[in-house]
């Protein structure tokens, strides 16, 4: 079935570092991917998204690029602030996917980043 | 606004009871979801419905039970049959046509048997 990985936390960095939190992901047809955030005892929302391969999602200075040739999402940010600490979760939502124990909406098991001043 | 509401935010609930957590949105979106996530952890289906009056079981659906009424509507059931029901409970909308690939989520429930 479709699958999402993404790299295990906890992250940990220093303000003003580089970010890139790994993503791939296995679907059959084609899915849309998507980076959610989910700061301390909140829902998730929306980061960023791509709908069709090559395209890129870009938010708050977080940037994504839909891969198909490499299956992968990566999140990356040039430079960190101590706001940015959350847990990102990269998802894909797959049409073809219907009925089956996870639904069509899909995620990974989230990375926590702590970004330190 | 549009979106999708949770409540109540916090509930607490004796050993032996059910409980059910309330989930509404205004999206008109046609598939809803419900999520458990426990601390450090992601996040686990329980159940999902993509069209009113038809649902079906994530990959935890032991011990919880959802209707789907009406379209804007998705009560998740805690029953007493969940031995550990304590967690942060997740409600999500999607819509299905092209243009609606996004998922909205509520701000979450955490249920405390005590």
């Amino acid at each position: 079935g479709d699958s999402v990985t993404q790299m295990e936390g906890p992250v940990t960095l220093s303000e003003e570092a580089f970010l890139t939190i790994n993503c791939t992901y296995t679907a059959t047809g084609y899915p849309s991917l998507f980076w959610y955030v989910q700061y301390p005892g909140e829902g998730l929302q929306l980061l960023l998204k791509a709908t069709k391969a090559d395209d890129k999602g870009s938010n708050k200075g977080f940037e994504a690029t839909y891969r198909k040739e490499t299956t992968s999402f990566h999140l990356e940010k040039g430079s960190v602030q101590v706001s940015d600490s959350a847990v990102y979760f990269c998802a894909l939502i797959s049409p073809a996917n219907y009925g089956g124990s996870q639904g069509n909406l899909i995620f990974g098991k989230g990375t926590k980043l702590s970004v330190k001043p | 606004d549009g979106g999708i509401t949770q409540s109540p935010k916090y509930l607490f609930r004796k050993e032996g009871q059910n409980v059910t957590l309330s989930c509404e949105q205004n999206l008109n979106h046609d598939a809803m979801y419900w999520y458990r996530q426990d601390p450090g952890q992601g996040l686990r289906l329980i159940y999902y419905s993509q069209i009113v009056n038809d649902f079906q079981k994530g990959d935890i659906a032991e011990g919880y039970s959802v209707s789907r009424e009406k379209k804007e509507s998705f009560p998740l059931t805690v029953t007493s049959a969940q031995k550990n029901p304590t967690a942060f409970y997740l409600c999500a909308s999607m819509g299905q046509g092209a243009t609606n690939t996004e998922a909205f989520f509520g701000q979450g429930t955490r249920l405390t048997v005590v």
